[in-house]
């Protein structure tokens, strides 16, 4: 089956403590991406990826890292999670190509609670 | 930027019609996506527009004018299943840039 999957899907730590959230993929996509949901404030983007090794910064960056050593993961890390950054979290991949119709699939999303 | 606009909160009654509108920046238009998204799970994909005028899709249809930067999602037969918040993405020189959503409300 098609699909993206993100673990763990739940998460509660605390501020300070490091984390990493992992999004695979099995659709053979070059692009990946993260994005973190908050209400009133939408889908925003934290990084993308259009293939392997390639990353670059979405429109709120700050406090993430993520790498793309393999074509299907794409881990997001928290190096030192704060409070501000409980959301809740999808990955998302899709095909290249800016002229064409290429759908992004989503992960389930992973609710992350930092205290 | 890619500003999206779009309605915060719609509410319609079980069996009508409902028009979800959306606007956007027209520079490096390549597509407009429409999502569907229900509380606490993954948006799932709509439809896609990248032509002008109107594309069918059973009880959905999206329509899309590039010239005014304006398309709109089209609900027929609304059910309760319908409830759902209702992405706007905009698929420029940049990757997608998602609209806040419109929270649709389907009431008996």
């Amino acid at each position: 089956e098609a699909q993206v999957t993100q673990n763990p899907r739940y998460l509660i730590t605390v501020t300070g403590k490091k984390l990493t959230v992992t999004c695979s993929q099995n659709m053979n996509h070059e692009y990946m991406s993260w994005y973190r949901q908050d209400p009133g404030l939408g889908l925003r983007q934290i990084y993308y990826s259009m293939n392997v090794e390639v990353t670059d910064k979405g429109d709120v960056p700050e406090g993430y890292k993520v790498s793309r050593k393999e074509k299907r993961n794409f881990p997001l890390i928290l190096e030192s999670p704060s409070p501000n950054q409980t959301s809740l979290y999808f990955c998302a991949s899709s095909l290249v190509g800016f002229d064409s119709y290429n759908e992004q699939f989503f992960g389930p999303g992973t609710r992350l609670t930092v205290l | 930027g890619q500003n999206i606009d779009q309605p915060t909160e719609m509410t319609a009654t079980e069996g009508a019609i409902v028009q979800i509108n959306c606007t956007y920046q027209t520079s490096g238009f390549n597509g407009l996506f429409w999502y569907q998204q229900h509380a606490g799970e993954a948006p799932t994909f709509l439809s896609y527009n990248v032509l002008d005028g109107l594309e069918e899709k059973g009880r959905f249809s999206s329509f899309l004018s590039r010239s005014k930067g304006y398309s709109y999602l089209l609900l027929k037969e609304l059910q309760m299943k319908d409830s759902a918040s209702y992405l706007c993405a905009n698929k420029g020189n940049t990757p997608l840039v998602f609209g806040k959503g419109t929270r649709l409300s389907v009431i008996a």
